[in-house]
């Protein structure tokens, strides 16, 4: 289970605050994916980058802010966050380039994020 | 726009027996991929089986087997000879790519508790 990691694992922020969340993958994917994953709701995706480019934003408000410098990191940049964005985050890598839709996604342990 | 519905939040099998998980799907969308992603407590989200809908037969993986009806939008998980490991969640997904849109859509998941 060391494919793909993320640090930290658990988060507290005030609302006025800014965090980064990180994610490594060691498994030589091109593509990464940021997920959020909330109680009794499906999971969804955030935003999908490929070959260190951004290909996907489902409409995520401005507050959360990607950044990929390389195929194998990817952070999530919070400010200004609300109570409601308390969730698990996930992030995801695969193979080829996000949009071999049968390709096999790895996940990370996901960030527990708690916004008081 | 797709949906998945997992219509049970909560299952339960006797250790040794077999357990069915369903799932249906709404689209319009001709060619695109189902999967059943496990989620062990506390531990990453992993790739179970997955399928192509332009694929006949049904994919099987050991123990881990699925019932594809396309034309009724449902595909179900079969788990034979469960174990105490197979204790998790259990989230069934959709992924497509179509007209430069990349849609992967999860359901609310169901929680399988073996019993001992």
């Amino acid at each position: 289970e060391t494919g793909v990691t993320q640090t930290p694992r658990h988060l507290v922020m005030g609302m006025t605050n800014k965090k980064s969340l990180k994610c490594e993958q060691h498994l030589g994917h091109n593509a990464m994916y940021w997920y959020k994953q909330s109680a009794k709701k499906p999971l969804e995706l955030m935003f999908v980058y490929n070959f260190k480019e951004q290909t996907e934003n489902n409409s995520v408000p401005s507050r959360f802010s990607p950044e990929c410098p390389n195929s194998s990191h990817l952070f999530l940049h919070l400010h200004t966050l609300q109570p409601e964005d308390s969730a698990l985050y996930l992030c995801a890598s695969s193979q080829g380039h996000g949009r071999e839709v049968g390709e096999t996604q790895y996940f990370g342990p996901g960030t527990r994020l708690l916004v008081l | 726009a797709q949906t998945v519905t997992q219509s049970q939040p909560e299952m339960s099998v006797q250790e040794a027996e077999t357990v069915t998980l369903s799932c249906t799907y709404d689209t319009s969308e001709s060619d695109y991929y189902l999967f059943w992603y496990k989620q062990p407590p506390s531990r990453q989200m992993i790739l179970v089986i997955r399928q192509e809908a332009y694929k006949q037969q049904n994919a099987t993986e050991n123990r881990f087997s699925v019932n594809f009806q396309k034309a009724a939008k449902s595909f179900s998980l079969k788990i034979s000879d469960s174990q105490l490991g197979d204790a998790a969640m259990y989230f069934c997904a959709y992924r497509s790519y179509t007209s430069g849109t990349y849609k992967y859509i999860f359901g609310t998941g169901t929680r399988l508790k073996v019993l001992a």
